[in-house]
């Protein structure tokens, strides 16, 4: 069964500091995989998303994030943090039976030091 | 992308009643979804409600449980049934148009306590 897997629970950074929240998946073909952020009290916003192609997308708010297939990674970065980043990043898989249902991962809640 | 809204966006409840929950989107749509967050949990889908067909229910949620209605292609509600405390979570429905290749996007959730 594909899963998805976050393995920090929080991570704390100063305001300016680069940021990577790191995402690992298991699925044998090339997943679509995506990365979604939930503020506080607020849904889920998608930041960014990787189908084919260049592996390394582009996403809103600066963020970006690279797929690498050898390591089964599709980690979230951001070059210099603002404290309105602060909040919870879910990484997640579009589950390819014919649900087309979304696997999440646990998510990895960030925190920013002014 | 879709504009989604909520309704109610929160509800406090007693144990032992219903709630549904309207979900509704500014275009047309082929697939929607139901997820629950419990607290400090991620996301679980309940189920998928397709327009024209019996929503498709997720391993460990039921139909009599957690109703859905689908009766067009821009709007769907979601029933919680027979309320418990277990039940206090934040319900998020979603929305997969074809356009858009396999992207979710969400509404912004419905805070739910069941006292």
């Amino acid at each position: 069964a594909q899963s998805v897997t976050q393995p920090d629970i929080h991570i704390t950074v100063s305001e300016g500091a680069s940021l990577e929240l790191r995402c690992n998946y298991s699925y044998g073909a090339t997943p679509y995989l995506f990365w979604y952020v939930q503020s506080p009290g607020q849904g889920l916003q998608l930041l960014l998303k990787y189908f084919s192609g260049d592996t390394l997308v582009q996403g809103i708010k600066g963020f970006e994030a690279e797929f690498k297939r050898s390591q089964s990674s599709f980690n979230l970065r951001k070059p210099s943090v603002h404290w309105s980043d602060a909040a919870e990043y879910f990484c997640a898989v579009v589950s390819m039976d014919s649900s087309y249902k979304l696997i999440f991962g646990s998510g990895t809640r960030l925190l920013v030091r002014p | 992308s879709a504009v989604i809204s909520q309704k109610p966006s929160r509800d406090i409840c007693q144990r032992g009643t219903s709630l549904t929950i309207q979900c509704q989107v500014d275009s047309q749509v082929t697939m929607m979804f139901w997820y629950r967050q419990q607290p400090g949990q991620s996301l679980t889908l309940i189920a998928t409600a397709n327009q024209g067909s019996e929503a498709t229910y997720e391993s460990g949620f039921v139909i009599d449980k957690f109703p859905i209605s689908r009766p067009n292609l821009t709007f769907s509600t979601l029933t919680v049934s027979n309320m418990s405390p277990e039940d206090s979570s934040i319900y998020l429905c979603s929305v997969e148009a074809r356009p858009w290749g396999e992207t979710q996007y969400f509404g912004p959730g419905t805070r739910l306590l069941v006292l």
